[in-house]
């Protein structure tokens, strides 16, 4: 069974930076692209960044291209987000999404649970 | 920069036919653009409805489907139900590995 378990999310201020991981098992971790997707209060999806099946392609939303940082360690089978300079309309929860391919085409078949993080003064 | 537009709310009487659409700013929606539609699911990761284009997800009424109409990708529900009153969003990827939701559509059953 596919399992995707975030982690890291907590209440920071503004400017504040935070690493989230996503913890994966349950499959052939190297063989999959990986995605954070998030979803702010109250508010739709967004995709954030995606990072192919060896880590060497990334992708990022435009609003985080130069903040957010995607990356994975394969020997661990963790995906992680490093966040920099977070900002309020940053506060969402994170979710790690599983893509069905290697990348960058495919669909995001399996989601985790999600993880809150909170930027707030 | 390529938006991703959706209705913001439609209705449908119980028992009836509605379509959710999903296109692009610039450009038609084809199957390249691996359309998915997702449920919303309060404190959940969304419900999967439909992968690349019309590939209906495992455990969902086949009530629910999924095309390309026009130029634009469409989420079909024949026979509404009270319980698909929801908020429904899709997703559709860009090129270049770049993905983008909708802002997404409220159904009133």
């Amino acid at each position: 069974e596919v399992q995707l378990l975030e982690s890291g999310g907590v209440l920071v201020q503004p400017g504040e930076s935070l690493r989230l991981s996503c913890a994966a098992s349950g499959f052939n971790f190297i063989s999959y692209a990986m995605h954070w997707v998030r979803r702010a209060p109250g508010k739709g999806l967004e995709w954030v960044s995606g990072i192919s099946n060896s880590g060497g392609a990334t992708y990022y939303a435009e609003s985080m291209k130069g903040r957010f940082t995607i990356s994975r360690d394969n020997s661990k089978t963790t995906l992680y987000l490093e966040m920099n300079n977070l900002r309020v309309d940053d506060t969402a929860v994170y979710f790690c999404v599983r893509l069905s391919t290697g990348g960058p085409r495919g669909w995001f078949d399996s989601w985790g649970q999600g993880t809150l993080v909170t930027v707030s003064s | 920069q390529t938006l991703v537009t959706q209705e913001s709310s439609l209705s449908v009487s119980p028992g009836g036919t509605v379509t959710l659409t999903c296109a692009l700013s610039s450009g038609s929606v084809s199957t390249a653009h691996y359309a998915t539609w997702y449920q919303q699911t309060p404190g959940q990761p969304p419900r999967t409805l439909v992968y690349n284009t019309n590939t209906r997800s495992s455990g969902v009424p086949d009530r629910f489907s999924g095309s390309v109409l026009g130029n634009k990708a469409a989420l079909i529900i024949t026979g509404a139900q009270a319980d698909d009153e929801s908020d429904y969003l899709c997703v559709l990827y860009l090129g270049s590995g770049i993905w983008k939701f909708g802002g997404g559509t409220e159904l009133t059953v």
